[in-house]
């Protein structure tokens, strides 16, 4: 089966500037996750959703990043304005539902680079 | 607060030799743990969980974790290195209880070296 797609899979912006990053996740999969990892450090949680409804955004600096998923399947992140701060990777993972079960595995997209210059 | 800490941030072995990248946790519930390997350039992958089953647990590539709640640990092991398993590994928490929804807690990261 297809994995989790996302593009770009590299950007380079300047300051201040705005970006967008896309993800398909795994078909059938309920639940969407964006995670940020800067280099060095692990993955953290941005935004979860379930469908369409957002389930935890608790870490995501709402007074610059947004993200949607208007039809429970893809979703869109975007940054705007963009600070060097946000230099890292962009990685979407998808799970068939919510909860840490047995059979509840995230599956990782490859992510997107982004440098803010 | 759930955490989890990797003792190591750089390990170093031989091919053929064992590998042991520790980690311990902190969660006021009974936890969901997991290993995710990241080779460079690629995805993170999966490659083991403890969801209160069995506290030896096995997974892929013929690597295995022991979930010891009386040590808070959850260390991942393996008898024999291959110059493949090179990669950044992180250990993982996933709290229960009623906030259950599946959020992945990610520890800093093990660099894993192998020399041949």
């Amino acid at each position: 089966e297809a994995g989790v797609a996302q593009s770009p899979r590299y950007k380079i912006i300047e300051k201040r500037q705005s970006v967008a990053f896309w993800c398909n996740p795994i078909s059938g999969h309920a639940t969407l996750y964006w995670y940020q990892q800067i280099l060095g450090q692990g993955p953290k949680l941005l935004i979860q959703f379930q469908n369409n409804g957002v389930v935890d955004d608790s870490q995501l600096p709402k007074d610059r990043f947004s993200a949607e998923r208007l039809k429970g399947v893809d979703s869109t992140l975007k940054i705007q304005p963009a600070k060097l701060e946000d230099s890292a990777v962009y990685l979407c993972a998808s799970s068939l539902e919510l909860g840490a079960g047995s059979y509840n595995e995230q599956f990782f997209g490859p992510g997107t680079r982004l440098t803010v210059l | 607060a759930q955490s989890v800490t990797q003792l190591d941030s750089h390990v170093s072995v031989s091919e053929g030799t064992p590998v042991l990248l520790r980690c311990n946790y902190s969660s006021s519930y009974s936890p969901s743990l997991f290993w995710y390997v990241q080779h460079p350039n690629k995805g993170l992958q999966l490659l083991l969980k403890y969801t209160s089953a069995a506290t030896l647990v096995k997974g892929i590539n013929g690597f295995e974790a022991e979930f010891k709640k009386s040590e808070t640990s959850f260390h991942l092991t393996k008898p024999s290195a291959h110059m493949s398993d090179a990669a950044e590994y992180f250990c993982v928490v996933s709290p229960y209880g009623s906030s259950n929804t599946g959020k992945l807690i990610f520890g800093q990261g093990t660099t894993l070296q192998v020399k041949p």
